[in-house]
């Protein structure tokens, strides 16, 4: 079974700082690993997604990601936030191998502050 | 490119109602998908469909239908709606299920039942 834990529920930062979004996952086979965000009233875009390759994943609007391991780790960072990055985050996780398809973190809701 | 096109977006209904919430993707995606938002929740699956005459349910399929007579369509059906369902609803497609292949989500439609 998979499972995938967002740390923080909200972040906040200001604008031109770093970001740092937390995700842990478990899972029992390799995975693949996705972050999305949302805009408001909008659908999810995909940011970036790793599948076994390059450990370090870059993503569209700066952002990247590095899997890690040993930590089960697989967190978003940004190293300097703008005021349209102010968005709700989801980590996603899904096993190369089972029948669990997609399982959703529950969200970081980035804010960015002036 | 339209991509994945939910409608209605907005919708109240009284308890009992049913009605259907329409998907179409132009993709030619095989694998398509219905989840619903709630606050702190996350996404959940409620069903999903690996291609045309194949439904399979997810992790909160009651009281929702769904069938998949075209590559296109995926229209998710609610029986006799109850205040529990009031949510918003996600429609997402991919080439392949779950692994390497990411979604692609509408806008949503969001459900108000009294």
């Amino acid at each position: 079974a998979q499972s995938v834990t967002q740390l923080d529920s909200h972040v906040s930062v200001s604008e031109g700082t770093p970001v740092l979004l937390r995700c842990n996952y478990s899972s029992s086979y390799s995975p693949s690993l996705f972050w999305y965000v949302q805009h408001p009233n909008k659908g999810l875009q995909l940011l970036l997604k790793y599948t076994s390759a390059a450990t370090l994943v870059k993503g569209i609007n700066g952002f990247e990601a590095e899997f890690k391991k040993s930590e089960t780790s697989f967190h978003l960072t940004k190293p300097s936030a703008h005021m349209s990055d102010a968005a709700e985050y989801f980590c996603v996780v899904s096993e190369l191998r089972g029948a669990d398809g997609l399982t959703f973190g529950k969200g970081t809701h980035l804010i960015i502050q002036p | 490119n339209a991509g994945v096109t939910q409608t209605p977006k907005f919708q109240v209904l009284k308890t009992g109602q049913s009605m259907t919430l329409q998907c179409a993707q132009d993709m030619n995606h095989e694998y398509m998908s219905w989840y619903r938002q709630d606050p702190g929740m996350g996404l959940r699956l409620i069903h999903y469909s690996v291609g045309a005459g194949i439904t399979d349910q997810g992790e909160v399929p009651n009281g929702y239908n769904v069938s998949r007579s075209t590559t296109e369509d995926f229209p998710l059906r609610l029986l006799s709606a109850a205040p529990s369902q009031t949510s918003v609803y996600f429609c997402a497609s991919s080439s392949r299920q779950g692994n390497s292949s990411p979604l692609h989500f509408g806008n949503g439609t969001r459900l108000t039942v009294t």
